[in-house]
């Protein structure tokens, strides 16, 4: 019974790469979160989404980031042309339901932009 | 943005003794979720509260909805070095965006 597999663990970019994050959620949950963390620091909403729609991305910063989440394969966060202060860990939380429901997190993408 | 305030900020603790650790919200939950965190890897859901007043247990932990919506409370009883960590609480602002806490970080010394 995996839980929520997120890919890579660590990723290393030079600004103005592309960083592109996966996020498998735990079987059986449509829903999924992303959040980013910063060092010492709680963890920041960015997107929900539902298989193929975008629910709520008041998080997301304007430029450069974007989410998606196929019918099939796993949800992927894309940041482009990364910047030093992209660094941050970005994690993947999935639930069964919207909502008030439980939300169960990967282990994060730490990535560090030099 | 929203943000859950949680206190204390950090706390250091000998192992055996209980602790204890608030969250407030400006605005009503209808739920309260309990994380931990340990170093490098991502939150663990602890414990889910659903209604006002509940109060609900994890083995050594214990946890309670506030009367008022607005708080939610958690209790480590008994603390081991494992329990060292930030502790976070989580509630929806909206019905899509889970908000965190501030966050706890317990230090336990021998």
């Amino acid at each position: 019974n995996a839980g929520v597999m997120q890919n890579p663990r660590h990723l290393v970019r030079r600004r103005g790469q592309e960083a592109r994050l996966r996020c498998s959620p735990m079987k059986g949950h449509s829903h999924v979160y992303w959040y980013r963390q910063l060092p010492e620091e709680g963890l920041k909403f960015m997107v929900y989404l539902q298989k193929e729609n975008i629910i709520d991305e008041s998080g997301m910063p304007k430029e450069r980031f974007s989410a998606e989440f196929p019918k099939e394969g796993p949800s992927i966060l894309r940041i482009q042309q990364v910047v030093r202060g992209d660094s941050a860990a970005y994690f993947c939380a999935s639930s069964r339901a919207g909502g008030n429901t439980e939300a169960f997190f990967g282990q994060g993408t730490r990535l560090t932009v030099v | 943005g929203q943000q859950l305030n949680q206190s204390p900020q950090s706390m250091f603790i000998q192992e055996g003794e209980d602790v204890s650790m608030n969250c407030t919200s400006s605005s009503i939950f209808n739920t309260w979720l309990w994380y931990k965190q340990d170093p490098g890897e991502g939150p663990v859901l602890l414990i889910a509260l659903y209604k006002a007043g509940e109060l609900t247990s994890n083995g050594r932990l214990t946890a309670q909805f506030g009367i008022t919506r607005k708080d939610s409370f958690l209790n480590i009883s008994a603390s081991i070095p494992s329990d060292v960590g930030i502790y976070f609480c989580a509630g929806p602002y909206t019905a899509s965006k889970l908000t965190f806490g501030t966050g706890t970080r317990l230090q336990v010394t021998l």
